[in-house]
């Protein structure tokens, strides 16, 4: 099975901030990696597919990168609508989440 | 516009069956891959189980043997039989669609039903 690893897990960040979540994949996933943002009591929401397609919607602040086994997910400047529980997904076989980032004000 | 409604959680004993369902509008549900996802209170994101939109099912090791994912293309829904229960089952159940075939994120979602296994 492909293991996801995500760092860090909890970050604290004021608005404004750059923010950065780190994703690492077991083994070579190629692109295979989606990033989702998920707020407490709610489904989860795909921001990011293929490691760097922006879903549709999806503010330009959020962007992603990586391929292989190292990937990121940057915010470039957050929110008060971003503080939520990020997650890493891969799908190159069958489907495993990282642990997730919870993204908390400073 | 692609909608996801989960149903038929709650409160069951160990050793218990459910059937979830999840309705779904804006397509039909033989015509894409669907999936199951679950997280426990407090917990991450686990993958529970896929169908193929030609029939072909997947499972969890986790769960094999014990839940079955199913669809209904007169109702447009999807299920899950869960047999067996245990308490470790305890979570809230997405219903999820997949963005294409093969390799796939999961692109459209449910707001989730809640099942707690306890006695």
């Amino acid at each position: 099975d492909i293991q996801m690893t995500q760092s860090p897990s909890t970050l604290s960040a004021s608005v404004g901030d750059r923010v950065t979540i780190t994703c690492r994949a077991s083994e070579r996933i190629s692109n295979w990696l989606a990033w989702y943002q998920q707020k407490p009591g709610k489904a989860p929401k795909v921001l990011i597919y293929k490691a760097s397609s922006l879903e549709s919607g999806v503010p330009s602040r959020f962007s992603g990168s990586g391929s292989g086994t190292e990937f990121t997910l940057t915010i470039s400047s957050l929110q008060p609508d971003d503080f939520a529980t990020y997650y890493c997904q891969q799908y190159k076989n069958s489907w495993t989440f990282g642990q997730g980032t919870k993204v908390e004000i400073k | 516009e692609v909608q996801l409604a989960e149903s038929g959680g709650g409160l069951i004993q160990p050793g218990g069956s459910l059937r979830l369902s999840c309705a779904a509008s804006g397509f039909t549900v033989n015509s894409i891959y669907m999936s199951w996802v679950r997280q426990a209170p407090g917990k991450g994101l686990e993958w529970v189980s896929t169908i193929y939109s030609g029939g072909t099912t997947y499972y969890a090791d986790s769960v094999e043997g014990r839940f079955t994912i199913s669809r209904d293309s007169s109702k447009n829904m999807l299920f899950l039989q869960m047999n067996s229960l245990r308490a470790e089952d305890t979570a809230v159940y997405y219903c999820a669609t997949l963005r294409s075939s093969g390799s796939s994120d999961f692109n459209s979602w449910g707001r989730g039903t809640l099942v707690t296994v306890s006695s």
